[in-house]
């Protein structure tokens, strides 16, 4: 157990609708980033927030957005969903607030399947 | 850029044998850590172990050792005494910067599928 958890574990939608991913990073940890796998782009960063403040962002779509509350739990937030969009969405927790030294704890993921 | 490289898309190695799982890499990062990942069936990313550039001794953990060779750039995973729970999918990572704050990212190689034949 890595102490990231992640809600929904699996999620099953159709194409044009909204879905919010939530993620809870580990006691401590003020640094979630999301991390997106897809059969034909393997894992893919999206987006980083440090204690509630975006720091980076990666290969993130613009109908995705996302967020870091001030208790540290985040949100990836899918809107006008498409088939393309179905994947493993993974979050991921780190004490660091710039660098990835040392390891980067993953939550099991939230299973997305647009119909 | 950075970029991972595994040109195993899959192993069939027998219990109790040694396994090493290949990892190139290029970056222009003078610094840069190098990571494994083990993704069983159920899902999760499972970190096994990590090394980092300046590192000079190879990185070990338990049954997994890291040989890396910087002139190379490999990091290459070795499992020793495998076992049937060793039987997942295997991914290799390195960090790298993404923005001038000095934030960094995990890319991620495509994956090595290992199974291990009882």
């Amino acid at each position: 157990d890595s102490g990231v958890t992640q809600t929904p574990k699996h999620l099953i939608t159709a194409t044009g609708q909204r879905v919010t991913l939530r993620c809870s990073p580990r006691s401590g940890d003020l640094s979630v980033y999301w991390y997106q796998q897809s059969l034909d782009q393997g894992l893919q960063f999206l987006i980083q927030y440090y204690n509630g403040e975006e720091r980076a962002k990666g290969n993130i779509l613009e109908r995705f957005s996302a967020q870091q509350f001030p208790d540290l739990h985040s949100e990836l937030n899918l809107s006008s969903l498409e088939l393309g969009d179905s994947a493993l969405y993974f979050c991921a927790s780190s004490p660091h607030p710039t660098g990835v030294t040392g390891e980067l704890f993953f939550g099991e993921g939230s299973r997305l399947t647009v119909l | 850029a950075q970029k991972i490289t595994q040109t195993q898309p899959g192993m069939f190695v027998q219990e109790k044998e040694a396994v090493t799982l290949d990892c190139t890499y290029d970056t222009s990062d003078q610094s840069y850590g190098l990571f494994w990942y083990k993704q069983p069936s159920s899902g999760e990313m499972i970190f096994l172990i990590y090394q980092g550039s300046y590192d000079e001794q190879n990185a070990t953990e338990g049954r997994y050792s890291l040989n890396f060779q910087k002139a190379r750039k490999s990091a290459n995973l070795v499992i020793s005494a495998s076992q049937l729970g060793d039987s997942a999918m295997y991914f290799c990572a390195m960090s790298g910067l993404i923005s001038n704050f000095g934030n960094e990212k995990l890319t991620f190689g495509t994956g090595t599928r290992l199974t291990i034949i009882p």
